[in-house]
């Protein structure tokens, strides 16, 4: 079982939706970050978390340390929004990145 | 201010090769880690050095090498190229060892063929 799962793994919607995407982990942390990344590579964080909830214009991010969940919402989805974000956390003591296999979205004019 | 600039943005290499990829990271920023992507594995982590030294390393065979300069620039070395180390070759650079945000570069893409 890897130790950051993210739900679902595609996703496809309608723009104007409202977008949830998951994230579990199962192993102590220091941090969660949400990022994205486009097709050509290039990752972009998007938020970085050690408690509670950030928002950056229509994108809202929540964590639940004792539940180890994390979730990124996007309200008014847009094509432009079609990316795959990816949850990784900064295992607890190390300076190292875990990842989740990624959640590609694809938004619908 | 400058991002994390990934030098070559493409490579290809024989098999048997070897290669060297390179990372500035952002000035001021003393870590930077090395992550490795496949469409099979996902994104893994291959090493993070701090003022020169490595500090973690993944699982990946001793093929795979780096280090860090007195600068903080970074180089990351793959020798006898395989196949399967085709992949995008991504680095991030945060300030110091207790400050996790991360700034990725646009990656190396390597094709071994």
């Amino acid at each position: 079982k890897n130790e950051v799962e993210q739900s679902p793994q595609n996703l496809t919607a309608q723009e104007g939706e409202f977008i949830t995407i998951n994230c579990s982990y199962s192993v102590g942390i220091s941090a969660l970050h949400w990022l994205q990344q486009h097709p050509g590579g290039g990752i972009v964080s998007l938020f970085m978390l050690s408690s509670g909830k950030k928002k950056h214009g229509r994108l809202i991010a929540t964590i639940n340390i004792q539940e180890k969940h994390s979730s990124l919402h996007i309200t008014a989805s847009h094509p432009r929004d079609s990316a795959v974000y990816i949850c990784a956390v900064v295992q607890g003591g190390a300076q190292k990145l875990v990842f989740g296999q990624g959640t590609r979205l694809t938004i619908n004019p | 201010k400058a991002g994390v600039t990934q030098t070559p943005r493409y490579l290809i290499k024989t098999r048997g090769q070897q290669v060297t990829l390179s990372c500035s990271p952002i000035s001021g920023h003393r870590s930077v880690s090395w992550y490795q992507q496949t469409p099979g594995q996902g994104l893994q982590f291959l090493f993070e050095y701090f003022s020169e030294t490595q500090r973690n390393k993944g699982n990946f065979p001793g093929r795979f090498s780096g280090r860090q300069f007195s600068n903080s620039r970074s180089e990351m070395n793959v020798s006898t190229l395989e196949l399967g180390d085709s992949a995008l070759y991504l680095c991030a650079s945060s300030l110091d060892v207790n400050n996790y945000g991360y700034t990725f570069g646009s990656g190396t893409r390597l094709t071994v063929v």
